[in-house]
């Protein structure tokens, strides 16, 4: 089975432009969540879906907005980039939102902001 | 708010040398840890996981122990290989809300 796939894997733009990124859940998995990786750190939560519903938001600008598909899968978006923005984006999907659930992650799109 | 704390790396250590890679966290209520895996040019993937006090989780010859009178979760292996050079997160995930909180993560680097 494929695993969590994301695109695009690299992407370059520039101040101000709108970004949207992509996210295809494993099969089953009816839960997707995204994280924000910058070098040398931990990846830092910004949103959960499950059944296309928003269950959870971390501590980000309105710039930041998502979204889940009858499909399950997802779309990152942002408006309006920062420099800070440039960062390695993560899709994760499990089967459900439980706090025992096991994240599968995609290998990221990796965002640079110039 | 809840977080979690890892050492700092990079850690860097010879072959079939012992591992210890410290976490501790502060949650509301009670977290289930994890121990997450970043080799190099591939993505997380999940090395272990503990879901309450005094649980054990192991994989590929990694423990780790829930401590709750701690608040710790450490990262242990026995004899380390050259294959498992790689950056380790300490993550928790609360009863309170849906999110994973990540530490900053661990260099490891084993040299033959």
């Amino acid at each position: 089975d494929a695993g969590v796939t994301q695109s695009p894997t690299h992407l370059i733009k520039t101040r101000g432009q709108h970004v949207t990124l992509r996210c295809s859940p494993i099969s089953g998995h009816k839960s997707v969540s995204w994280y924000q990786q910058v070098l040398g750190q931990g990846p830092q939560f910004i949103f959960q879906y499950y059944e296309k519903e928003e269950r959870g938001r971390g501590n980000f600008p309105d710039r930041f907005s998502a979204r889940q598909f009858p499909n399950y899968s997802s779309e990152l978006n942002v408006n309006a980039l920062l420099l800070g923005d440039s960062a390695l984006y993560l899709c994760a999907s499990s089967k459900t939102p439980l706090i025992d659930e096991k994240l599968f992650f995609g290998s990221g799109t990796q965002l640079s902001v110039l | 708010g809840d977080s979690v704390t890892q050492m700092e790396g990079p850690v860097t250590l010879s072959e079939e040398a012992f591992l210890t890679i410290n976490c501790t966290y502060t949650a509301t209520g009670y977290p289930s840890l994890f121990w997450y895996v970043q080799y190099p040019g591939e993505g997380l993937q999940l090395l272990l996981k503990a879901t309450k006090a005094d649980d054990k989780g192991s994989n590929k010859g990694f423990e780790a122990t829930y401590r709750k009178e701690t608040t710790s979760f450490h990262l242990e292996k026995g004899s380390v290989q050259v294959s498992d050079s790689a950056v380790y997160f300490c993550a928790s995930r609360s009863v309170v809300g849906d999110k994973v909180i990540f530490g900053p993560g661990t260099s490891l680097s084993v040299i033959p």
